[in-house]
Order: structure tokens, then sequence, then C-alpha cells
């Protein structure tokens, strides 16, 4: 089955510490992102990446790392920076055509810090 | 300046009749594309519909419609025949197309419309 699949789907963090979410598409997939999203609101884009090896800076990038190794796979590094990382993390990825470029979702990854 | 706007935090519909989303969007670009997301409680976000600027036609996908109204900047999400599995939160969001808006390829969406179907 194609999809974006992201884990884990609970994450606990102690403040002070670096974690990293893992998103892995099969879609084939050339651009994938990274959104935020807090209680009540929209999401909001952290990072995105068009192509291998390239990535760049969205709205909320900061206290965030992103690496682009490989076309399928695009973690995420929430780092001791982050002031106020407890949210919920979805991943996703488009073709990157332009036009209508439709972007789809993973499951998501809830991040609590204790 | 906010770039989407969903007036309705929540909504309430009766099973079987048909619901209207607002959202209003704000941008310069001649060309940008709009999508409407459904959330369940799950989290998960589910692509429903896409409009175009420039399409001439309002978009449908089954029960989904979209009431595209260029000069006002609106973009309702119509939902016929309501089911009781419709009830999440809906989105609105935007993705200026130009090469001149810069981050061409971002979404921006809007703050969301919990919608309730009643049995």
């Amino acid at each position: 089955d194609g999809g974006i699949t992201q884990s884990p789907k609970y994450l606990f963090r102690k403040e002070g510490q670096n974690v990293t979410l893992s998103c892995e598409q099969n879609l084939n997939h050339d651009a994938m992102y990274w959104y935020r999203q807090d209680p009540g609101q929209g999401l909001r884009l952290i990072y995105y990446s068009q192509i291998v090896n390239d990535f760049q800076k969205g709205d909320i990038a900061e206290g965030y790392s992103v690496s682009r190794e490989k076309k399928e796979s695009f973690p995420l590094t929430v780092t001791s920076a982050q002031k106020n990382p407890t949210a919920f993390y979805l991943c996703a990825s488009s073709h990157d055509r332009g036009g209508t470029d439709t972007q789809y979702f993973g499951p998501g990854t809830r991040l609590t810090v204790l | 300046a906010q770039k989407i706007t969903q007036t309705q935090p929540g909504m309430f519909v009766q099973e079987k009749e048909a619901v209207t989303l607002d959202c209003t969007y704000d941008t310069s670009d001649p060309s940008y594309g709009l999508f409407w997301y459904k959330q369940p409680s799950s989290g998960e976000m589910i692509f429903l519909i896409y409009q175009g600027s420039y399409d001439q036609q309002n978009a449908t996908e089954g029960r989904y419609s979209l009431n595209f109204q260029k000069a006002r900047k609106s973009a309702n999400l119509v939902i016929s025949a309501s089911q009781l599995g419709d009830s999440a939160m809906y989105f609105c969001a935007m993705r200026e197309i130009s090469i001149l808006s810069g981050s061409a390829r971002q979404l921006t969406f809007g703050s969301g419309t919990q919608l309730t179907v009643l049995p």
C-alpha cells in the first residue's frame, strides 16, 4: 500500500532533550513537508524539501532541524532550543509539479514534553 | 494579515442534510489553489477537494462541492447528505502558485471548523 508513515505515534520527552520524529513515504513524491499543529489551530509549516539534500525553512523553523538524505525519508529533530515543543506534528508529501500539487499527510506524531 | 479565514469555529447539522462551511482568503497572487482537508479525531489530514484560481467551474468530488466566488475571495465547502462519519475538523488551505510568491509551494491553513453531524 502506498502512503506516508510517521513514527512514533506518541512521544514523550524530558525538557532539554533532543528528539527525532520519523517520516517515510513510498509514493515516489519529490517534495516533503513538516507541519506543527497546536490545539484548536491550523497547521504551520516548519520545514520543506523539494529535492534530496535540499530543504528550506518554513514559518516556524527555529528550534527544529531536518535532513533529506533519501527521497523517501524526511526526519524532523526537535531540539532543546525549541521553547514550547508540545504539539501534534504532521508530515506531508507531494509530487511538486506545480498547479494542483496536492499534499498528502501521514497520521501524525503527538509530542509531549514532561 | 491572515490569508485564510474560517469564521465558524463549530457547526452542527442534522444527518442527511446539507451543510456549508465558510472560507475566505486573501492574496494578490493571480494564480493560486484552494484546498479543503478533513481531520477526524484520529488526527490524520484527509484531502477532500481542490479548486484552481483559473478553473471556470466549481470543483465537485462525490458529496463535496466547492462554492468558489473569486470576486468575493470565498471558497466555501458544501457537504451534501451529511453522514455521522462526516463529524470532524475541516480546514481550508491556500497555495499561491506564482513564482513571485517566494515560497510558492507552501500551504497556508485556516483555523478550522469543527463539524458535528447529529443523528
